[in-house]
């Protein structure tokens, strides 16, 4: 199984400051990998696949990078609906699928 | 516009059944895979099942398998996900998600039904 860790768990940032989310994986994932964000009582939106192609509607001020075994989600200037909880999962081995442990982003 | 909408959730006691549904709309249903992910209270995010667009390949998480079957109709535009022998750790919500064209993610997620185990 491979094993995703995303750092730090929790990350409090001012709104308009830049916020920088990590994960790792425990082997590579080439650049399998999605980005997810999820609020209260919401279903995940996803953000980023393919490491670091925008979804569909996705603001510019998210980007991702990375390949192999080493990832980040960048939000350039945090709005303030953009404090929640993110998720990374891989999808290059779908045995299983794994998601990230999550790093909220709440307000400094 | 795309939509899923599961249902079937509730409370059921521990060793018993649920089968979970989810009505898939704006989308061609039978051109995409599908996926079940759960969430316990609290909790982060667990792939539970993923089945292909024609249910030629389908695949379970180590925690559910043989316990749980996922499977699809596409005639009705359905996905399943039918829960035996039910736990207190399935306690989460379930949600049903499609799998983008390029199996890069999971493009569109459900609202989520609710399951609790507990006597």
């Amino acid at each position: 199984e491979i094993v995703m860790t995303q750092s730090p768990a929790t990350l409090s940032v001012s709104p308009g400051e830049r916020a920088t989310l990590s994960c790792r994986a425990s082997q590579s994932v080439r650049s399998n990998l999605a980005w997810y964000q999820q609020k209260p009582g919401q279903a995940p939106r996803l953000l980023i696949f393919d490491a670091s192609t925008r979804a569909t509607g996705i603001p510019a001020r998210f980007s991702g990078s990375g390949s192999g075994t080493e990832f980040t989600l960048t939000i350039s200037s945090l709005q303030s609906e953009d404090f929640a909880v993110y998720y990374c999962q891989q999808y290059n081995n779908w045995s299983p699928l794994t998601f990230g442990g999550g790093t909220k982003v709440e307000i400094k | 516009e795309v939509q899923l909408v599961e249902s079937g959730g509730g409370l059921v006691k521990p060793g018993g059944s649920l089968r979970l549904s989810c009505a898939a709309s704006g989308f061609t249903f039978s051109n995409y895979n599908m996926n079940w992910v759960r969430q316990a209270p609290g909790k982060g995010l667990e792939w539970v099942s993923s089945i292909s667009s024609s249910s030629s390949y389908i695949k379970y998480a180590d925690s559910v398998k043989g316990l749980f079957t996922i499977s699809r109709d596409n005639a009705k535009d359905s996905l399943y996900l039918q829960m035996n022998s039910l736990r207190a750790e399935d306690t989460a919500v379930y949600y049903c998600a499609r799998a983008s064209g390029g199996n890069s993610g999971f493009d569109y997620w459900g609202q989520g039904t609710l399951v609790t185990v507990s006597s």
